[in-house]
């Protein structure tokens, strides 16, 4: 059972646009909302992560957004670039479990 | 710089045939973890390992077997190969909750 969900499967935006990518989860004992970022042959790597007494997180260009009561996290990525072109997951997992649930992936394509 | 490294980095494999992946990190991480990435179906935990000696069951275990040797290498084994089992393989470490997970470059198996 998905216990995350992650929309959109691909996404194309251009240069300069706002990509934004959702996930939802159902277990409501999640309190860690990882966002992780993998380039082609290479693994992921942690981008941003959430803890959900906050309901935003900015880092640079990329924002999380998150809606406790929806049970929604969303990455915002601000005047993207070509360099961010990778494939983007989000995750979650429990209080002092070491284990991550992670969505589907979400393949970015930034056009110039 | 600290990192997690998978051997071999591709690999082909008959059906029925068995293997070993490895998996090292240097960074004296307690945790670390067998992922498989396929295409739509995101990166689904084969085996985790909390510490040295003790490994336990992720969503996808069938098939495999795993051993945490000491606190450095998890290695994955295959002992009968499927076609099922075609995928990329990804080993992470994690020192404690709530850090990042990290990752090694992965090892592509395709098994015909």
């Amino acid at each position: 059972q998905q216990q995350v969900k992650q929309s959109p499967q691909s996404l194309i935006v251009q240069k300069g646009g706002i990509p934004i990518i959702n996930c939802a989860y159902e277990n409501t004992a999640f309190d860690y909302f990882p966002w992780y970022q993998q380039f082609p042959g290479k693994g992921p790597a942690l981008l941003i992560a959430i803890r959900p007494d906050v309901s935003e997180k900015k880092e640079g260009r990329f924002t999380i957004s998150f809606n406790k009561s929806a049970k929604q996290f969303s990455l915002h990525i601000m005047d993207s670039q070509p360099g961010d072109s990778a494939t983007y997951f989000c995750a979650a997992t429990l209080f002092g479990n070491e284990k991550l649930t992670f969505g589907t992936g979400t393949r970015l394509t930034i056009i110039p | 710089n600290a990192s997690v490294t998978q051997t071999p980095k591709f690999q082909v494999l008959k059906t029925g045939q068995s293997m070993t992946l490895q998996c090292a990190q240097d960074m004296n991480h307690n945790s670390m973890y067998w992922y498989r990435q396929d295409p739509g179906m995101g990166l689904r935990l084969i085996y985790y390992s909390a510490s040295e000696g003790t490994t336990d069951k992720g969503e996808v275990p069938n098939g495999y077997n795993v051993s945490r040797l000491n606190k450095r290498e998890f290695s994955l084994r295959l002992e009968s190969a499927a076609p099922s089992q075609t995928s990329v393989y990804f080993c992470a470490s994690l020192h404690l909750p709530y850090q990042p997970q990290h990752f090694g470059d992965g090892t592509r198996l395709s098994i015909l």
